[in-house]
């Protein structure tokens, strides 16, 4: 069984710093995926980036990059000179090489920008 | 291009009733994912097609529960005799048709359809 572990409920930022928000999963798939998620007041799921168990490189989008530790099994979400936008919940979610039920998330993290 | 469409946005209904939801995934995607998600917590896995077949779901699928996707499309989920408990955010997603891995192929999901159940 997948299990996503994020272990901080909440988290307050100042605006423009960086902010990383930690996330550690366990697997007994070898080839799986880790995916970080936006979800604003609104709802929706907004899908931010991707890391692939046997990329050798951490994987960047934008603002947005991905520490991954295989070893560690942790992939922590980092993002860069933060802005009042980012403020939302972030989820922390993957899916296994045999997978074919979708991702699975963790509780999330509640993000607050502060101005 | 338009994303996942789900309808409605918000259904309220009285205990005991029965509720249809409806989503329209991307076009082009195979794959269809039914999600619930209740305050606080990440959305939990339902059930999934890939194209017409329901190949997995999940325990949370009581028998009260269904999804079809008749012609591979669109997908709805029924929930009969409801429950206060079924009150969550009921989220659809999809994903494309891979030729290589299917699990780095990101999901897109909708905005949801928000069951109360009083």
């Amino acid at each position: 069984a997948q299990k996503i572990t994020q272990t901080q409920p909440g988290m307050f930022v100042q605006e423009k710093e960086a902010v990383t928000l930690d996330c550690t999963y366990d697997t007994s798939d070898p080839s799986y995926g880790l995916f970080w998620y936006k979800q604003p007041s609104s709802g929706e799921m907004i899908f931010l980036i991707y890391q692939g168990s046997y990329d050798q490189q951490n994987a960047t989008e934008g603002r947005y990059s991905l520490n991954f530790q295989k070893a560690r099994k942790s992939a922590n979400l980092v993002i860069s000179a933060s802005q009042l936008g980012d403020s939302a919940m972030y989820f922390c979610a993957m899916k296994g090489g045999g997978g074919a039920d979708g991702l699975t998330f963790g509780k999330g993290t509640h993000l607050i920008i502060q101005p | 291009d338009t994303g996942v469409s789900q309808d409605p946005r918000h259904k309220i209904t009285k205990r005991g009733q029965n509720v249809t939801f409806r989503c329209d995934p991307i076009s082009e995607h195979n794959r269809l994912y039914w999600y619930r998600q209740t305050l606080g917590q990440g959305p939990e896995f339902l059930t999934y097609f890939q194209n017409e077949a329901q190949l997995e779901k999940s325990r949370l699928l009581s028998d009260r529960f269904s999804a079809e996707r008749p012609k591979g499309s669109f997908s709805t989920l029924e929930i009969q005799r409801t429950e206060q408990g079924d009150s969550a955010m009921y989220l659809c997603a999809s994903s494309p048709r891979t030729t290589g891995a299917i699990y780095n192929s990101p999901l897109h999901f909708g905005n949801g359809t928000r069951l109360t159940v009083t």
